[in-house]
């Protein structure tokens, strides 16, 4: 079964860090582009980072580049985002995502085909 | 960056009633354009991938069509397991999600 677990979640102060991580079962990890998603109640669905297989490509979105830090760990099936300089705005469910690629003619349309439960942060003194 | 808008926010209806959710990209994004069903406490779900395919395991009831800046879900004949929210999202460039659209069955 196709699984992804992500942990690491909490209660964090302002201007803290905290570090997730995201266990991947039950298909070969080492080959496929991973994305961090996280929800707010509103904001809704927000990208903010993918990382290549071989971690030569990563990309962030704007209101995290410079905070986030996304990696991987093939040998150990393991997706991990560094999160510093956390504010109440970062409170959000977090979420492991699978991005695979789907070929119609000539184009490469990405979506976003797995995703785990989810790890919830929150941002509070 | 490219801002996705669902229409309606919220709808209500009958089992058996069939129901379109809207979605406009704010560019032309050809077909780069899932859908996702949430629900709470679980994990998102794709439903449909570039614009009108089908996911493996997903209900024939669930279809899309649409392409360059409209797009629509439909649920043909709706089930009280379809109660969720629904997600659009652009993969055109970068990605985005739209607001979401709450189904709740009367």
């Amino acid at each position: 079964e196709v699984q992804l677990v992500e942990s690491g979640g909490g209660l964090v102060q302002p201007g803290g860090s905290l570090r997730l991580s995201c266990a991947a079962s039950g298909f070969t990890f080492s080959r496929y582009w991973m994305t961090w998603v996280r929800q707010t109640p509103g904001k809704g669905l927000e990208w903010l980072a993918n990382i290549k297989p071989d971690e030569s490509e990563i990309h962030y979105a704007g209101s995290v580049e410079g905070r986030f830090t996304v990696s991987r760990d093939n040998a150990k099936n393991s997706l991990y985002l560094q999160m510093n300089s956390l504010s109440a705005e970062d409170t959000a469910v977090y979420n492991c995502v699978r991005l695979v690629a789907m070929v119609r003619g000539v184009l490469n349309i990405d979506t976003f085909d797995m995703w785990g439960q989810g790890t919830a942060v929150t941002v509070s003194s | 960056d490219i801002q996705m808008t669902q229409s309606p926010s919220s709808l209500s209806a009958s089992v058996g009633d069939r129901i379109t959710i809207s979605c406009r990209a704010s560019q032309n994004i050809n077909i780069f354009l899932s859908w996702f069903q949430k629900k709470p406490g679980k994990a998102p779900n794709l439903l449909i991938s570039a614009a009108s395919t089908l996911q493996s395991g997903a209900p024939s009831r669930f279809s899309g069509s649409g392409s360059g800046t409209d797009f629509t879900l439909t649920i043909s004949s709706l089930q009280p397991e379809d109660s969720a929210t629904y997600y659009c999202q652009q993969s055109y460039r970068s990605w985005t999600f739209g607001q979401g659209t709450k189904v709740q069955i009367k």
